[in-house]
């Protein structure tokens, strides 16, 4: 039951481009999704996040747009720069009873920005 | 302020033994959450902890594995008579109590021959 899916395993982009990651998902409960970057042997580390009832949040560089009706969600990146070259996992997120959250990935898309 | 602490960071284990996987959380942090990381795939929500309490654990395998976050002390992933699927990077997040964003630690790869 893949709740939430990123369909294209890897991307590839010229640096000073723009990056579009994109990422679909089922469950219409999830109360807010986010965005990680993940380098090799390194723990995810939060980029961004949207909440349910907006439909667009920037912060800099990266921008994420939150299409509802489409269940649709997209990280932009621009421009790109080779550092941001890493997996990207979209998470949608669930408040649970205690104030915790529950995040439900997807597969990752690999980004390589190429010089 | 050190971020969320896992050790080991790699971990061999042969088939059957136990594992124990540790994982402190940030500083002022009480909600640890454990994710399982298979080979070509993305995490996987395994349990969900308070101190003391274990929240949610719909994620975890009904046999041979077990959490727990004491009142003082890091939380445990024991893994009991592991197999060679078991073999996977697991990651350790925690969060302040109704914060969105979760902070992870840099995994503990287990690897079982």
């Amino acid at each position: 039951d893949q709740q939430v899916k990123q369909n294209s395993p890897s991307l590839s982009v010229q640096e000073g481009r723009i990056s579009i990651l994109n990422c679909d998902y089922t469950n219409s409960m999830f109360d807010y999704f986010l965005w990680y970057k993940k380098y090799p042997a390194e723990g995810p580390t939060f980029l961004i996040s949207i909440s349910s009832i907006k439909d667009k949040n920037e912060d800099g560089r990266f921008t994420v747009f939150l299409n509802k009706s489409a269940k649709h969600l997209s990280l932009h990146i621009v421009p790109s720069q080779p550092g941001d070259s890493a997996v990207y996992f979209c998470a949608g997120g669930g408040i649970l009873t205690g104030g915790g959250n529950k995040l439900t990935f997807g597969t990752g898309t690999q980004l390589k920005v190429e010089l | 302020n050190a971020g969320v602490m896992q050790n080991p960071r790699h971990l061999v284990r042969r088939r059957g033994q136990e594992a124990r996987l540790r994982c402190s959380p940030m500083k002022g942090h009480s909600h640890v959450y454990w994710y399982r990381q298979l080979p070509e795939e993305g995490l996987k929500f395994m349990v969900y902890l308070q101190k003391e309490n274990i929240i949610d654990e719909s994620g975890m395998p009904k046999e041979r594995f077990s959490a727990e976050f004491p009142k003082e002390g890091p939380s445990i992933l024991r893994i009991q008579q592991v197999v060679r699927g078991d073999s996977a990077a697991y990651f350790c997040a925690s969060s302040l109590q109704g914060n969105t964003e979760a902070f992870f630690g840099q995994g503990t790869r287990l690897t079982v021959v």
